[in-house]
């Protein structure tokens, strides 16, 4: 069985411009979410979606960040503009939901760098 | 959701049992204990989890006391590939799915 797919796996970029990031969650499992991790700290939740709708969007700052998850599979994650303090790991992982919300299944992740 | 408290490192060596303790003294009564791990340059991954009662899979054990204020993770068999960040996490699950990781212990596995 596939895992959770991300790409892209490395972006480098100046700040100021804009980044996406794609992940694609285990077939069959209703509920996403986006968590970021800064060096040395533990992933941190920015949005969770429930099929297509987000449900916890409460960490995510959405001066410059906006995410989507068109027909309740895929999603992406875009940061625009993103500043210096956007360098991170964007973790996308996905669970079965319901009351599995807590099993859940991580990709490789996004390294971003701004410089 | 209750706060964990886990020591920063530990090592062991292989081939033996790793012991990772894990203190949760505010626990509710419905909140279940969550284990994950992260290996070097991985997503987290999902070790096990338990309510009262002692679990065991392919992976680990894990021990939670009577009085459910502490946990034990246990790696039977620790190799070097064990060597990750691992995390204990208290949750409702049937809440948000909101995992709170803390700063987890490392687990230094040594030949």
């Amino acid at each position: 069985e596939a895992g959770v797919v991300q790409s892209p796996r490395y972006k480098i970029i100046e700040k100021k411009q804009p980044v996406a990031f794609w992940c694609n969650p285990i077939s069959g499992h209703n509920t996403l979410y986006w968590y970021r991790q800064n060096l040395g700290q533990g992933p941190e939740l920015l949005i969770r979606y429930e099929n297509e709708e987000a449900v916890d969007d409460s960490q995510l700052p959405k001066d410059r960040f906006s995410a989507e998850r068109l027909k309740g599979v895929d999603s992406t994650l875009k940061i625009q503009p993103a500043e210096l303090g956007d360098s991170a790991v964007y973790l996308c992982a996905s669970s079965l939901g319901d009351y599995s919300t807590y099993e859940q299944y991580f990709g490789p992740g996004t390294r971003l760098t701004v410089t | 959701d209750a706060k964990t408290t886990q020591p920063p490192s530990m090592d062991c060596a292989e081939g033996r049992a790793a012991n990772l303790p894990c203190n949760h003294s505010t626990i509710s009564g419905n909140e279940y204990v969550y284990w994950y791990r992260q290996i070097h340059s991985q997503g987290p991954q999902y070790i096990i989890h338990g309510l009262k009662n002692n679990e065991t899979n392919e992976m680990a054990s894990l021990i939670i006391t009577e009085d459910r204020k502490s946990s034990t993770l246990i790696l039977p068999h620790a190799t070097l590939r064990d060597t990750a960040v691992y995390y204990c996490i208290v949750g409702i699950s049937s809440n948000t799915g909101k995992l709170i990781f803390g700063q987890g212990t490392t687990l230094q596995v040594k030949p």
